[in-house]
C-alpha cells in the first residue's frame, strides 16, 4: 500500500536560515512526488513535483526538493526562509505503476518563520 | 485564485438542511475530485470524475451526493449531515486521470462547512 510520512508536525526556522521540511514514502514501484503549500483559508497550492531524471527538482518561490531513492524521501528544502514561507506543507505520491493513481497526501508539516 | 472557484466559502447548516457545494475549473481539466480536509488528519479522497465519469466513491456516506454535470463543473449535494461532518471541503482538478499519472492537482480555496 502506498503511504507518505512527514515525521514533524512543526517545523520552527528564524528568517535567512535555510529550511528542510521532511517526507518519506512507501509505494509498490517508482513514485511521483508533490508538494504542496496551504495558506490560512486557502486551498492547496502546487510547489514542485519529481517525475523523472534529475533528483534535485526546482519549484515556485524558491523551493526546491531532493528525491533520494534509497532512502524513499523526498525533502522540501530552501536557502533562505522568509516569514511569508509560514504555512501548512503537503507531501504527496502517486504509484507510477499503481492502478487507481490517486494521490496520498501525508498529515502535513506547519512551518513558522519568525523574523 | 482564479483556476479552481468554490462556492459558498462558508456553509453553516443544521443537520436536516438539504445544501450543495458547488466547484467550477477554467484550467481545461478533465479530472475533478472532491477532498475532506479536517484538523489533524491526512487529507481524504471522497469522489473522484474523470471526463465527467465517476470513477472513484471512497466508501462515502450516502449523506453526500456529487454531480458532474460537464467537465467544468462538480457539484457535492449534502442531507442530514451529522456534526462531525464539519471540514473544510475541498475540489480539485488535474489534466487527466488514466494514462498518465503525472500531472498535479489543483485545487480551489475550499468550502468550509459547520454542521450544527
Amino acid at each position: 500500500a502506498q503511504s507518505v510520512a512527514q515525521p514533524e508536525d512543526q517545523v520552527n526556522v528564524a528568517e535567512g536560515n535555510p529550511l528542510t521540511v521532511k517526507c518519506t514514502y512507501s509505494v509498490s514501484g517508482n513514485p511521483y512526488l508533490f508538494w504542496y503549500v496551504q495558506y490560512p483559508n486557502r486551498g492547496l497550492q502546487f510547489l514542485l513535483k519529481y517525475i523523472t531524471g534529475d533528483n534535485l527538482v526546482k519549484g515556485s518561490y524558491g523551493f526546491e526538493a531532493e528525491f533520494n531513492k534509497s532512502q524513499t524521501s523526498f525533502h522540501l528544502k530552501k536557502p533562505s526562509a522568509l516569514v511569508s514561507d509560514s504555512a501548512l506543507y503537503f507531501c504527496a505520491v502517486r504509484d507510477r505503476g499503481g492502478s487507481q493513481g490517486n494521490l496520498i497526501f501525508g498529515k502535513g508539516t506547519k512551518l513558522s518563520v519568525k523574523p | 485564485e482564479t483556476g479552481v472557484t468554490q462556492t459558498p466559502r462558508h456553509l453553516v447548516m443544521g443537520m436536516t438542511n438539504k445544501k450543495s457545494l458547488k466547484c467550477e475549473q477554467h484550467l481545461g481539466h478533465n479530472a475533478m475530485y472532491w477532498y475532506k480536509q479536517s484538523a489533524k488528519k491526512p487529507l481524504e479522497l471522497m469522489f473522484v470524475y474523470s471526463l465527467e465519469e465517476r470513477v472513484e466513491n471512497n466508501s462515502v456516506p450516502s449523506r453526500f451526493s456529487p454531480e458532474c454535470p460537464n467537465s467544468s463543473h462538480l457539484f457535492l449535494h449534502l442531507h442530514t449531515l451529522q456534526p462531525e461532518d464539519s471540514a473544510l471541503y475541498l475540489c480539485a482538478s488535474s489534466q487527466g486521470r488514466t494514462g498518465g499519472f503525472s500531472y498535479e492537482q489543483y485545487f480551489g480555496p475550499g468550502t468550509r462547512l459547520t454542521v450544527t
